[in-house]
Order: C-alpha cells, then sequence, then structure tokens
C-alpha cells in the first residue's frame, strides 16, 4: 500500500468553477501535509501547507486536513485556465525528515 | 535569493558510462533528497542526506550513490548508466526542525542510450 494515495485524473473543471483534489494517507505519523503544482516539464512547485485539522485558506486556495480520516484535500475557487497542472500531495512525518509522495491528479480548467 | 540548481540540465550518454548530476542549494539546508521521477511512478526517493557526511538510501537506490561533503551539495552518481535510468531528476531541500516544506531543483532530464 501506498503511504499517500490520489486519484490521477485527469480531472476537468469549467473556468471559474471549483475544483477539488483529495488524498489520502496511510502512516498515522505523518504530521505535516503539502500540496505542489507541477506544470509539464517544469520541477514541482509548493503552493500549500497544512499541520493542524481543519482549513487553512490562502487567496484562492484551501487546504483541509481530517487527521481522524486520514484525508487531505485542496480546493481551488475561481479556477483559472492557468491552474491546469499536475498536483502532487505530500505527507511527512514530524521529525523524521522524509516526504511520502502520491503520484498526482492531473488538472484541466477548460475556458 | 536563495535557491536550488541542478546541472546539467540534459544530458545523453550511452549504457555502462558513469555520470555525476550535480545539486548546489544556498538555502543553508541540512537535509537534502534526490527523487526520480517517470510516467505511472511519482516521485520517487533514490537517496537523501541529513547533513555533512550523512547519507542514506531511499526506495530506489540501485545503481546510484550520493556524498555530502559539505551542506550545500550532494551530488547524484551514477555508476554505469542503464536505460532503465532514463528519467527526470530532481533534487530537493529542507530545514531541519519542525514542520518543514521541501524545496526542488529546476530538474535534470537523463537520456540514457
Amino acid at each position: 500500500q501506498k503511504e499517500v494515495e490520489q486519484n490521477s485524473g485527469p480531472l476537468s473543471v469549467p473556468e471559474g468553477a471549483i475544483a477539488s483534489l483529495n488524498c489520502t494517507y496511510s502512516d498515522r505519523g505523518s504530521q505535516s501535509f503539502f500540496w505542489y503544482r507541477q506544470y509539464s516539464g517544469k520541477s514541482p512547485e509548493l503552493i500549500m501547507s497544512i499541520y493542524s485539522n481543519g482549513d487553512k485558506e490562502d487567496g484562492r486556495f484551501t487546504a483541509q486536513l481530517n487527521k481522524a480520516s486520514q484525508y487531505v484535500s485542496l480546493l481551488i475557487r475561481d479556477s483559472q485556465p492557468s491552474d491546469s497542472a499536475t498536483y502532487l500531495c505530500a505527507g511527512a512525518l514530524y521529525n523524521f525528515n522524509k516526504f511520502y509522495f502520491g503520484s498526482g491528479t492531473k488538472l484541466n480548467v477548460k475556458p | 535569493d536563495a535557491e536550488i540548481t541542478q546541472s546539467p540540465r540534459h544530458k545523453i550518454t550511452e549504457t555502462g558510462r558513469q555520470v555525476t548530476l550535480a545539486c548546489h542549494q544556498t538555502w543553508n539546508h541540512n537535509n537534502m533528497f534526490w527523487y526520480r521521477q517517470d510516467l505511472g511512478h511519482g516521485l520517487r526517493l533514490i537517496h537523501y542526506s541529513y547533513g555533512v557526511h550523512d547519507t542514506n538510501k531511499g526506495e530506489v537506490s540501485d545503481g546510484y550513490s550520493v556524498s555530502r561533503s559539505n551542506t550545500e551539495d550532494l551530488p547524484l552518481t551514477l555508476e554505469s548508466a542503464a536505460s532503465s535510468q532514463t528519467s527526470v531528476y530532481f533534487c530537493a531541500s529542507s530545514d531541519s526542525g519542525g514542520h518543514r516544506e521541501l524545496f526542488f531543483g529546476e530538474g535534470s532530464r537523463l537520456t540514457v542510450l
């Protein structure tokens, strides 16, 4: 079983809609979670981090963490064509310096 | 600005040759990582280091080696390149202590013919 699981997609949403990306993890020791955006041919870029249960908002992005359900999500409001990319979910063990990545969900935002 | 740089960005080599990919970071991060990324496999950890003279094997370490002689650099060496090592390689670094974020270099695309 992979430590972090994501639906590979593609997830298609119309411009202006809310895109919802989901991720589950298996290791209850994981305490830090991250969402990375990766454009084709580019390196992963950190867009959100979340460490506590609940929601964390940053502009159009909201990360949600539910440790009881071992579930992490990323909501993108008012989706733009420029949001079209692959989104990688990652978990990390506190103080163990190791990151576990999902295989990514490809998002297509259609104009 | 602090950054993490990889070189070369693109390399074509032949089977059996030794290849070294360089990674240099100016964040002064203790932790450095090498990943490879292939279609269908996502990011897979090759080797990592928590500090000078410390190196550890990741999930796909066979055929690769690293050494850490200073804080800034973690070169990745393919001792005898194989076609299965054709991939995109990413170096990354993170700080120590508490919650930490991982920052990536721009990647090195390696083709082994």
